[in-house]
């Protein structure tokens, strides 16, 4: 089926540990983004990108990278894991406009100990 | 910068109640509006959307919605819930992505409303 896939769907790491979370479309949606999950406060996000080669912080981008070397990828990057980071991570995608909505992936729930 | 406000973290109605989550956004300009629900450890899925036309939409599970601009507001509705739609439930809006001209890019959500539907 088509639609965002999120790798892996739990990991936990230890504080200063680095990892990367996958995140792939199959829609050919130009735009996609990053968000962090946490009681009480929704979802915020954290970097996101309009297209191929392009992209741009968020609301809280401190701690993460990311990179978009095609259409269909949009991996985000923790350099050095700390607890403040254990979250729920969703990943999304749409067109351009954003008129259609935006397709979620499942999550990826981190847990930095 | 945006805002969305939802009233209430928490509401709780009786099954075949009416249901009603409120939203506010801060926007002068009419943003991309959005409902999704999020039921215990699944993503979002989208339940309704206002981009332009008619203000008051339709969605999935029978959920509605209405634009107001003048109350910058878009509250959902539903006339009669059901114990399936206990879960939580975020209004969003869009904003222009800063220098990427002709794209409705970041989604700002609310915090959030859990509804619980009693027997």
């Amino acid at each position: 089926n088509a639609g965002v896939t999120q790798t892996p769907k739990f990991q936990v790491l230890k504080t200063g540990q680095s990892m990367t979370l996958q995140c792939a479309q199959d829609m050919n949606h130009e735009y996609m983004s990053w968000y962090r999950q946490d009681p009480g406060m929704g979802l915020r996000l954290i970097h996101y990108s309009v297209g191929a080669g392009i992209t741009d912080q968020g609301e809280v981008p401190n701690g993460y990278n990311v990179s978009r070397s095609t259409t269909e990828d949009f991996p985000l990057r923790l350099l050095s894991a700390a607890p403040s980071q254990t979250s729920v991570y969703f990943c999304a995608s749409s067109y351009r406009t954003g008129r259609e909505g935006y397709t979620f992936g499942s999550g990826t729930r981190l847990t930095v100990v | 910068a945006q805002s969305v406000t939802q009233l209430g973290s928490h509401v709780s109605v009786s099954e075949g109640a009416l249901v009603l989550l409120r939203c506010n956004y801060s926007s002068s300009v009419p943003p991309y509006l959005f409902w999704y629900v999020q039921y215990p450890n699944q993503g979002l899925q989208l339940l309704l959307k206002y981009t332009t036309g008619a203000t008051l939409v339709k969605g999935i599970n029978g959920f509605e919605a209405e634009f107001k601009k003048s109350e910058t507001s878009f509250h959902l509705t539903k006339p009669s819930a059901h114990m399936s739609d206990a879960a939580e439930y975020f209004c969003a809006v869009s904003e222009p992505v800063g220098n990427y001209g002709g794209s409705q890019g970041n989604l700002i959500f609310g915090k959030g409303t859990k509804l619980s539907v009693k027997p």
